[in-house]
């Protein structure tokens, strides 16, 4: 059985800190990776994809990627209270092209 | 920026009635799939479809699941005779080769 596993939180930090979140996943042969958004009662949004080892930064959030260890981090710099929302680790498998998705981790922003 | 549309955003049918979803995949994106998320549960991955035929399905997907692509633009999922247990968020998502999938903003199927 495939997973991504994530620690489901909640992860509370205070506004303009840096929030990080961390994703785990079981097929060393995956290829892709991802994190969406998803505010309560709405469709995951996609925030951000990585593919290859080291680090990829958008604006104010960064994705980080180690293959070896099979870890996916999300970091979240000036963290707002719009942040606020489950953050979703999705993986894309070496097979078929489905999504893999952890259960995601609740993230708050305290003003 | 371009969107996937899903429609109805909320269905209610009764327990063993046939039930269609529908969705509008971004217009040049050539791969589609549907995905469900029971209320506090994962995401969780039904079918893809590519090329006009499945081109990956979960266990979930059952002989009470199909998709279609009647035209150039929709997208359908039917389900045959509704269970309980159906009753769940349920995603569109389209992508373009080898892009992240973009997602619909659901239907949330209620089966009485």
């Amino acid at each position: 059985q495939k997973e991504v596993e994530q620690n489901s939180g909640p992860l509370s930090v205070p506004e303009g800190a840096i929030a990080s979140l961390n994703c785990t996943y079981s097929d060393r042969g995956s290829q892709s990776f991802f994190w969406y958004r998803q505010y309560s009662g709405k469709s995951p949004e996609l925030i951000m994809s990585i593919y290859s080892n080291g680090d990829k930064e958008d604006g104010r959030f960064t994705a980080q990627l180690n293959k070896a260890s099979q870890y996916v981090s999300l970091l979240i710099r000036d963290s707002q209270p719009s942040d606020s929302a489950t953050y979703l680790c999705a993986v894309n498998m070496e097979y078929g092209n489905k999504l893999v998705f952890g259960a995601g981790t609740i993230l708050r922003v305290k003003s | 920026e371009p969107e996937v549309t899903q429609t109805p955003s909320h269905q209610v049918t009764q327990m063993g009635q046939e039930v269609i979803l529908r969705c509008v995949p971004i217009s040049n994106h050539l791969y589609f799939y549907w995905y469900r998320q029971i209320l506090g549960q994962k995401v969780e991955f039904l079918v893809s479809f590519y090329n006009n035929e499945i081109s990956e399905k979960s266990e979930i997907f059952d002989d009470q699941f199909s998709v279609e692509r009647p035209d150039g633009s929709n997208f359908t999922l039917k389900i045959r005779s509704t269970k309980l247990e159906d009753s769940a968020m349920y995603f569109c998502a389209s992508s373009d080769r080898g892009q992240p999938q973009h997602f619909g903003d659901g239907t949330r199927l209620s089966i009485l």
